[in-house]
């Protein structure tokens, strides 16, 4: 079963634009970790952010959490085409089990 | 490349036959994890083994099956296979302590006719 839900589904914007996507999950957690997937290929680890933290920024990168409303978002921007993938939240509670959400389907058009 | 090395890549097959998937995780990583995507269910963790040893289990089913030998490399045997075990079937592995940050193969895609 899933743990977490991403929204939207399915995301379509303007290279260049701002990307944001969210998840949502149902029971505390240790950390959440974001991957991305492009079509077919295998899930790539983009970042982690702990329980106690807030806010972490990788590059064009920046996550959120909020463990009291149990939600993540991903903010990606200045989009570029290569940002076009499918985007996973994955969280853990402690153990070394991930359990993935739903995913989110980026489109960038150029 | 992630490190992980998967094969075979593409598997076709018929009802009720059983396949072998095997896994080489990164130099270094003691665990291994299998997961299976298919578009109605997603991202679903199989199973976790940590240095030869079953360390997780999630929704894997009786008719399935894995492994990891003393060189950490692992294998998932599917038997009897139906339909709806057609998917991607993901291999990835961590160094298994601490953050669990993981890295995934390019997958092996079952095809079940």
């Amino acid at each position: 079963s899933q743990q977490g839900e991403e929204d939207p589904q399915a995301l379509s914007i303007q290279e260049g634009e701002n990307a944001t996507m969210n998840c949502s999950y149902k029971t505390s957690i240790n950390n959440l970790q974001w991957y991305r997937q492009n079509s077919g290929r295998g899930l790539v680890h983009l970042i982690l952010i702990r329980s106690n933290e807030r806010e972490k920024h990788s590059g064009r990168l920046r996550v959120t959490l909020d463990t009291s409303k149990k939600s993540s978002s991903l903010l990606i921007t200045a989009s570029r085409a290569a940002d076009t993938a499918s985007y996973f939240c994955a969280t853990d509670r402690g153990g070394q089990k991930l359990t993935f959400g739903t995913g989110t389907r980026l489109t960038i058009i150029p | 490349d992630s490190g992980v090395t998967q094969t075979p890549k593409h598997l076709i097959t018929a009802t009720g036959q059983r396949v072998t998937l095997r896994c080489s995780p990164r130099s270094g990583d003691l665990s291994v994890y299998w997961y299976q995507q298919s578009l109605d269910q997603g991202l679903q963790f199989l199973i976790q083994y940590y240095n030869g040893e079953e360390r997780a289990k999630g929704n894997i089913l009786e008719r399935f099956s894995a492994q990891q030998f003393p060189d950490l490399h692992s294998e998932l045997n599917l038997s009897s296979l139906e339909l709806g075990d057609s998917a991607l079937y993901f291999c990835a592995s961590s160094v298994g302590q601490g953050q669990n940050i993981q890295y995934f193969g390019a997958g092996t895609r079952l095809s079940v006719l």
